[in-house]
């Protein structure tokens, strides 16, 4: 079974539209992430969510939005979209309780190319 | 806000050399040290954690790191490389009892010759 699964695995479009990534996780976390990395390869963490709390990257453009219908999915979603927006992003997901802290699971990755 | 470096953003190597990538980090509290692998065309892998205890921390496929909190620096070694360990890899950050996700540096793209 797939721990962190995202769709789609490659999503091409044109500037201006607006597109969803969906993030799925089966592992019973409570704590899921966006991340982008860009084409040389850098990743930067864009938002973690709990129940309880959305963490923005404040570098992140408020054209970005993070949906979670329930504690097992982080949907992203992308208004007109621009073409720095090319990039692969990843859903993460871990358990994060109080002080305590573990390792973090990695979807696929979706790659995203704006034309 | 934390940061990591890593120093060497291209490795070249032949089989069975040692290999040794350096990962810096900067932050003035407890934090969790994590090695991911990105093997081409795949998602991150994590190799090996620390977040307590002894320093030395073995993880998969024989890669180990020793955190060194006086260096704030988290270096992954592995004694005798092979060519599919060919890859990306990074260094990454969590503060403790952080929720605000991993900081990575970034990436040291290791390249084995057969």
């Amino acid at each position: 079974d797939t721990a962190v699964s995202q769709t789609p695995k490659y999503l091409v479009t044109q500037m201006g539209n607006d597109k969803s990534i969906k993030c799925e996780q089966n592992l019973g976390h409570d704590t899921m992430y966006w991340y982008k990395q860009d084409s040389k390869k850098f990743l930067k963490i864009m938002f973690s969510y709990n129940n309880k709390e959305l963490i923005i990257n404040e570098t992140v453009p408020n054209r970005f939005s993070p949906k979670s219908p329930d504690k097992a999915h982080l949907n992203l979603h992308i208004n007109s979209l621009e073409l720095g927006d090319s990039a692969v992003y990843f859903c993460a997901s871990s358990q994060h309780s109080g002080w305590a802290a573990y390792e973090q699971y990695f979807g696929p990755g979706t790659r995203l190319t704006v034309t | 806000a934390q940061s990591v470096s890593q120093h060497n953003h291209h490795v070249i190597l032949s089989e069975a050399a040692s290999l040794e990538l350096g990962c810096n980090y900067s932050y003035g509290g407890t934090v969790n040290l994590f090695w991911y692998v990105q093997y081409p065309g795949q998602h991150l892998q994590l190799l090996l954690k620390y977040f307590s205890g002894d320093p030395l921390v073995k993880g998969i496929k024989g890669f180990e790191a020793e955190f060194i909190k006086s260096k704030f620096s988290f270096n992954l070694r592995k004694p005798s490389v092979q060519w599919s360990d060919t890859a990306e890899y990074f260094c990454a950050v969590l503060p403790g009892g952080g929720a605000d996700g991993l900081t990575f540096g970034k990436g040291t793209h290791l390249i084995i010759q057969p």
